[in-house]
């Protein structure tokens, strides 16, 4: 079974501040996939990122950034110089041999001025 | 912009009845996925389509069901609808092994 894990449930930062979201997962499939998703207060769900299991490079994408550690099964997403913006839940998702996505529980960052 | 649309954003029905929520998935998408999302039970993967079959099952209620066309756009109906049942249900599209992406959400509420 798969399972992903987002430990922090809120975390709150004043803009301008750098904040890091964790993810662990757990799955037995070789080849997989980690996503992460933000969802605003308007309620979509929108796509940020999608890291295979074969590619631990870390990437950047303006603010955004990814550390995925295979060792620790850890595939962590760090804001720099949050904006109020930012304020929403970002979930980090998994799927692997099948092609549905494992969700975690979600954290809500709430950025404040 | 997601490409994936669905309808309606909004649902307000009374329990027992009966509701369709559709989905149009991203051009060229061949798989549809059905997630619901409630406060106690988080983001539930129910069910997958690809290019008209079912391809994956996931937390999906016997009183719940869905379909594929030949235009592959989607449709979800729920069925004895029971209080609980009241989520925001999303629909998502993908092309076979790539991200995701969905759409704004229909908000079922069951009074």
């Amino acid at each position: 079974a798969q399972k992903v894990t987002q430990a922090q449930t809120e975390i709150s930062v004043v803009e301008k501040e750098d904040v890091t979201l964790d993810c662990v997962y757990e799955t037995r499939d070789t080849t997989y996939y980690l996503f992460w998703y933000k969802q605003p207060p308007s309620g979509e769900l929108v796509f940020l990122i999608r890291r295979n299991s074969f590619d631990e490079q870390n990437e950047i994408s303006g603010r955004y950034s990814w550390n995925f550690q295979k060792s620790t099964s850890s595939f962590n997403f760090t804001i720099t110089a949050s904006q109020v913006v930012d304020s929403a839940v970002y979930f980090c998702a998994l799927t692997g041999a099948a092609s549905k996505l494992t969700f975690g529980t979600g954290t809500r960052l709430q950025v404040t001025l | 912009d997601s490409g994936v649309t669905q309808t309606p954003k909004h649902l307000i029905t009374a329990t027992g009845q009966r509701v369709t929520l559709r989905c149009s998935p991203r051009s060229g998408d061949l798989s549809v996925y059905w997630y619901q999302q409630s406060l106690d039970q988080g983001l539930q993967f129910l069910i997958q389509y690809y290019n008209g079959e079912e391809r994956a099952k996931g937390n999906i209620l016997e009183r719940f069901s869905a379909q594929q066309f030949p235009d592959l756009h989607s449709e979800l109906n729920l069925s004895s609808l029971e209080l609980g049942d009241s989520a925001l249900y999303f629909c998502a599209s993908s092309a076979d092994n790539t991200e995701a992406f969905f759409g704004q959400g229909t908000r079922l509420t069951v009074v």
